[in-house]
Parts: C-alpha cells; structure tokens; sequence
C-alpha cells in the first residue's frame, strides 16, 4: 500500500487563524480524501481532492471552510479556515487503489493531524 | 438512520475467546465494505475486505448478508493485541469510492 504523511501531526492554533494540512503519498494515486474525526466519534467524509479541478465536498461542507488543493497525483492540501473550537478534531488525509472497480478496492489513511482550536 | 450502524461495546473478552461483531448499512447500493481497525489515538488500518462469498484471513472472518444489508466480523483465539476499536465501513456515493464508516465497536481482550 501507499506510505502516506501528513504535516504537521499536531497544532494548536487561535480562533480566527486559518491552517493548512498537508498531504504526501510515496506514490502517483487517482483518489485522494480528506475526513475528519472529531473527539469520540468516527470518520466524516469532508471531500474528494480531484487533481486538476475543484473538490467534491460532502453535505456540510463548503470550499469556503475548507479549501482544497490538489496539484497533482501525490499531494493535497486541506485549509482549515476561520477556526473556532468546534473544529478541533482529527484531520485525516486517505488514498484510495482501485484494483477493477469500487468491488476491488482498498482505502489507506495517513497517521492524522490532531488540531485544537482554543 | 445512520447509514452504518455497529454496537458500541465495549467488548471485554478473555485471552482465547471467539467475539463477534454486528454491523448493519442503509445503503441497497452499496457494493464495498472493510472492516478498519483503530488503535487508540492512531489511523484506522484497513483490516480486511469483505466479500460476497465470505472470506477469512488466519484468525478473523468477515462476512456479508446484503439481503439483510448486514455485515459481520468474527475473531477467534483473540489475542491481547487485538484490543483495538473495529470500524465497520461501506462505501456510500454514486462512484463507490467515498465510504461510510460506522462508529466503531470497542474490544478490549484481557489476560
């Protein structure tokens, strides 16, 4: 499987601020996404990263929160914009390998950044 | 309704037990689905894909009911190191790629 790092692993940053999360894979991969979790809960979908052109984000999520880029096949950025407390959770960047078709494929998931917002 | 939906536990377990784990998803559509495990404050790691037929890697077997749209994951002679949280996963848009995970069941096994 890939080998995934995200930057930085963990931050601590004022309401108001803005953070961006970065995302590295040791390989070129078609599927890029980003999740969060927040504190006891599981993983929410935020978006797909879409290389070339603009994230698909999920019902509750809008580009103006949380911009996306994605330049190329093996690196994305997500920015937490404007933060306040409610966003201090896990973000976590994840590939995915498609071997014939949503029937044969795995999702890999990169070691998370803990953010807290004070 | 939550599309993926697990019993929270925890789960404590001796050393050597056989435990089970129930999870049910919302979604006909739906044609992946993982088991994830999470240790704590730690990435899920895939675990293992679970196919229609069933299917089994050393000590854990998955299996699938899409008539139910239930999902199951068996371990058996559980070890110590087993202790972890278990995400039940299905993957939920049109492109079948973006997934749904559950909440997670807890396992704890003791000595």
């Amino acid at each position: 499987s890939a080998v995934i790092s995200q930057k930085p692993s963990r931050d601590i940053c004022q309401r108001g601020t803005s953070l961006t999360i970065q995302c590295q894979v040791d390989s070129q991969v078609t599927m890029m996404f980003w999740y969060r979790q927040q504190p006891g809960q599981s993983l929410t979908l935020i978006a797909t990263a879409n290389q070339g052109s603009e994230a698909t984000y999920e019902s509750g999520f809008v580009i103006d929160k949380f911009p996306i880029s994605r330049p190329n096949l093996t690196f994305s950025t997500l920015t937490v914009s404007n933060m306040s407390p409610e966003d201090s959770s896990i973000y976590l960047c994840s590939v995915g390998q498609a071997y014939g078709g949503p029937t044969s494929y795995e999702q890999y998931f990169g070691p998370g950044t803990r953010l807290t917002v004070t | 309704r939550k599309e993926v939906e697990q019993d929270p536990g925890p789960f404590n377990v001796p050393e050597g037990a056989t435990v089970a784990f129930n999870c049910t998803y919302s979604n006909s559509a739906s044609q992946s689905f993982f088991w994830y495990r999470q240790d704590c404050r730690k990435e899920p790691k895939l675990l293992m894909s679970v196919y229609s037929s069933g299917n089994e890697d050393g000590r854990f077997t998955a299996q699938l009911n899409r008539a139910s749209q239930y999902i199951s994951l068996l371990i058996r002679d559980s070890k110590l190191s087993d202790s972890a949280t278990y995400l039940c996963v299905v993957n939920g848009d049109n492109s079948g790629y973006a997934l749904n995970f559950g909440k997670g069941t807890s396992l704890l096994v003791t000595p």
